[in-house]
C-alpha cells in the first residue's frame, strides 16, 4: 500500500493567492482528516470526513478555508485568499472504519505564504 | 470537550537509559489512546496504542500503561537509542473519531 499521498509537498505563494492542497487516503479507509501543525499551536484538527461527508469542521479557522471530498479517493483543502499566518505544515490522515482512532498520516504539505 | 496534557515538554536521557512521558486526559468516556513519533521534517507515525479494556501493552522496547481511574497514560521507552530522538505525541479519542493531541515531548537521546 502506498500510504496516504499528499501534493504538493512544498508550496510557496504570495499573500492573497488561492492555495489548493490535495490528499489521497489509503484505499478502504472511510475517514479522512485534515490537520495543521505549527510550533505555536501544535497539531490542530481542521476538519474530518466519514464516507466523503464532512462530520466536524469546527477546527476550520475562517471562511477562507474550505475542504471537499468528492469521492473516496480524493480530498482538497483550499485557502482563498491566503495570508502569511496560514504558513504551516498541513497533514492529511486516514483511518479505517473498523479501527476507530488508528490514523495514518501523509507526508504533509509545507505551505509558506509571503 | 477532551483536553490532553503532556509532560515533560523536553526530555534528555543518556543512551541506554529509560524514558517516560506522561499524559492526562479529561473525558472519562475516552477509550483509545495512541502515541505518535515525529522525526524532524517527517510525518507523525503511530508507534503504539492502547484501548481502555487493557492496562498495559508492550512492543519490544516500547510500552504504554493506562490508568482509567486517574485518567492518565504513559509511554515507556527502555534501552533508548539515538534513533529514538524525536517528538512524541500522545492523544485521546474523543466522540466520533476525533483525536485530541497533547502538545508533544521532545526526546533527546545523548550518545
Amino acid at each position: 500500500d502506498a500510504g496516504v499521498i499528499q501534493s504538493p509537498r512544498h508550496e510557496v505563494t504570495e499573500m492573497g493567492q488561492e492555495v489548493t492542497l490535495r490528499c489521497k487516503p489509503i484505499s478502504g479507509h472511510d475517514y479522512l482528516f485534515w490537520y495543521r501543525q505549527t510550533m505555536m499551536r501544535g497539531l490542530e484538527l481542521l476538519i474530518y470526513f466519514n464516507n466523503n461527508v464532512p462530520i466536524d469542521d469546527s477546527g476550520m479557522p475562517e471562511d477562507r478555508f474550505s475542504a471537499k471530498m468528492p469521492n473516496a479517493s480524493f480530498s482538497t483543502l483550499k485557502i482563498q485568499p491566503s495570508e502569511p499566518r496560514d504558513s504551516a505544515v498541513y497533514f492529511c490522515a486516514s483511518c479505517p472504519a473498523g479501527l476507530r482512532g488508528e490514523q495514518y498520516f501523509g507526508p504533509g504539505t509545507r505551505l509558506t505564504v509571503t | 470537550g477532551e483536553n490532553v496534557e503532556q509532560h515533560p515538554s523536553t526530555l534528555s536521557v543518556q543512551e541506554g537509559d529509560s524514558a517516560v512521558i506522561k499524559c492526562t486526559y479529561s473525558d472519562s468516556a475516552s477509550n483509545y489512546f495512541p502515541w505518535y513519533k515525529q522525526e524532524l521534517g517527517k510525518r507523525p507515525q503511530l508507534i503504539i496504542d492502547i484501548r481502555s479494556n487493557v492496562g498495559e501493552k508492550k512492543d519490544q522496547r516500547i510500552a504504554v500503561t493506562l490508568n482509567k481511574t486517574a485518567k492518565h497514560f504513559s509511554l515507556h521507552i527502555t534501552e533508548t537509542q539515538p534513533e529514538d530522538s524525536a517528538v512524541y505525541f500522545c492523544a485521546a479519542l474523543e466522540y466520533g473519531n476525533k483525536l485530541v493531541f497533547g502538545a508533544g515531548t521532545i526526546l533527546r537521546v545523548k550518545s
